[in-house]
């Protein structure tokens, strides 16, 4: 597969724990907060987002926390799954607008 | 299937022969956007388009040029490309500009020699 950054923050895992993957955005006037996985190979995935006037959002396995007071974005997965092994960026859309994160590689040990 | 269509999905040129990568878009998406994916520097935005014949700067657009002649077709021009503009490139859409998330294409591989 392709790399898709070096240095990147690496997270790794054990297959079955939970992941909390951290971010933290640059723009207080940003009000729409998104999390996109990209897997080696392949163009980033929608995964979930969050708009400013709510702090959490689940979906499936998927959790979104935004606290605004500093600026942090957080992304847990439950039950971390080999599938789940990837690159993940948060990005923050303000008025005109989108910025990503640099990205944290999740490792997933089986 | 609803998905952004990026061609061709590799290609390698040389210095100064001008190509074009396509982007389709089969979601009725109003908002079109290319990115550039270099190790360590992330996604940077190159061209963005609001609309049909509403195309705008990003943030790396030098070298690159757009057109938004219908609502599918977003394709990125390199009238003369340069080994700088060897990278991963994304295209993506949205319905609307911060409405949603992005759906991005597969990439396209791009090696200027």
């Amino acid at each position: 597969g392709e790399s898709v950054g070096l240095h990147l923050p690496t997270l790794s895992v054990q297959e079955g724990d939970n992941s909390i993957i951290n971010c933290a955005y640059s723009n207080s006037a940003s009000d729409y907060f998104i999390w996109y996985k990209q897997e080696s190979g392949k163009g980033p995935q929608f995964i979930i987002d969050i708009r400013s006037n709510m702090d959490k959002r689940q979906g499936q396995r998927v959790t979104v926390l935004l606290n605004k007071t500093v600026k942090h974005l957080s992304l847990q997965i439950a039950a971390t799954q080999p599938g789940d092994s990837a690159v993940y960026f948060c990005a923050e859309t303000s008025y005109d607008k989108v910025i990503f994160g640099p990205g944290t590689s999740l490792s997933v040990i089986p | 299937e609803a998905q952004v269509t990026q061609n061709p999905r590799y290609l390698i040129t040389v210095t100064g022969k001008k190509l074009t990568v396509t982007c389709s878009q089969n979601m009725n998406h109003e908002y079109m956007s290319w990115y550039r994916q270099d190790p360590g520097l992330g996604l940077r935005q190159i061209y963005y388009s609001m609309n049909v014949e509403v195309t705008d700067k990003g943030d790396v657009p030098e070298g690159y040029k757009v057109s938004r002649k219908e609502k599918r077709n977003f394709p990125l021009i390199l009238e003369s490309p340069s080994p700088n503009q060897t990278s991963l490139y994304f295209c993506a859409s949205s319905l609307n500009f911060g409405a949603t998330g992005y759906t991005f294409g597969s990439g396209t591989r791009l090696t200027v020699v």
